[in-house]
């Protein structure tokens, strides 16, 4: 069965720091989104993103966050410049239509 | 088991008991609506889902219904398993771009 991809599964970085985290969403399918997951909370939703650009963002995803799909197959969020409270699980989703949205396995991203 | 009416954050239960897991979603402008099951340090995991448009819905050993004059979401799980303890999230959307989840309940199963 298909399944959507996340590298690395933990990144540890220093404050200040540029960080991409990577995600093959499942072949077919077009919408694409990251969401985190702070330790102990709720999923929140940072953004979607559908023929090559943003459908919706939330205000997490400020000016430091940045999305980009480079090729055909990979799907990149960038945190340009990392911080502590940043540090969080985080997870891509994808779907084939609006609906359904398959998550992958999530990167631990540790700020220190 | 079962947790009714309000959320409750845990939930333990019987191996081979059914259980029921509740859901107050917040947007009366939601029309999707979605299960996610979550073990420890993995992904959200599709479960079932539901339309606006529908009350109930059954899948393989789950059913999920919908009240929309309370907004109110629930999962059953029939005959649980040890491989169902897991953290379950409902999740809505209007928009179907953006998914809002709610708090989670901890479902532990006893042998």
């Amino acid at each position: 069965e298909p399944e959507v991809t996340q590298t690395p599964s933990h990144q540890v970085t220093q404050m200040g720091q540029e960080v991409i985290l990577r995600c093959v969403p499942i072949s077919n399918h077009l919408y694409f989104y990251w969401y985190r997951q702070i330790l102990g909370q709720k999923v929140e939703f940072l953004v979607s993103f559908y023929n090559n650009e943003i459908s919706e963002k939330s205000e997490i995803f400020d000016d430091q966050f940045s999305v980009e799909r480079p090729d055909g197959s990979n799907f990149t969020l960038k945190i340009r410049s990392t911080k502590l409270e940043d540090s969080a699980m985080y997870f891509c989703a994808s779907g084939q239509g609006l609906d359904t949205q398959y998550f992958g396995p999530g990167t631990r991203l540790t700020v220190l | 088991g079962e947790s009714v009416g309000l959320h409750l954050p845990t939930l333990s239960v019987q191996e081979g008991d059914n259980s029921i897991i509740n859901c107050a979603y917040s947007n009366s402008a939601s029309d999707y609506f979605i299960w996610y099951k979550q073990e420890s340090g993995k992904g959200p995991q599709f479960i079932i889902d539901i339309r606006s448009n529908m009350d109930k819905r059954q899948g393989q050993r789950v059913t999920v219904l919908l009240n929309k004059t309370v907004k109110h979401l629930s999962l059953q799980i029939a005959a649980t398993q040890p491989g169902d303890s897991a953290v379950y999230f409902c999740a809505e959307t209007f928009n179907d771009y953006k998914l809002s989840f709610g708090a989670g309940t901890t479902v532990t199963v006893r042998a």
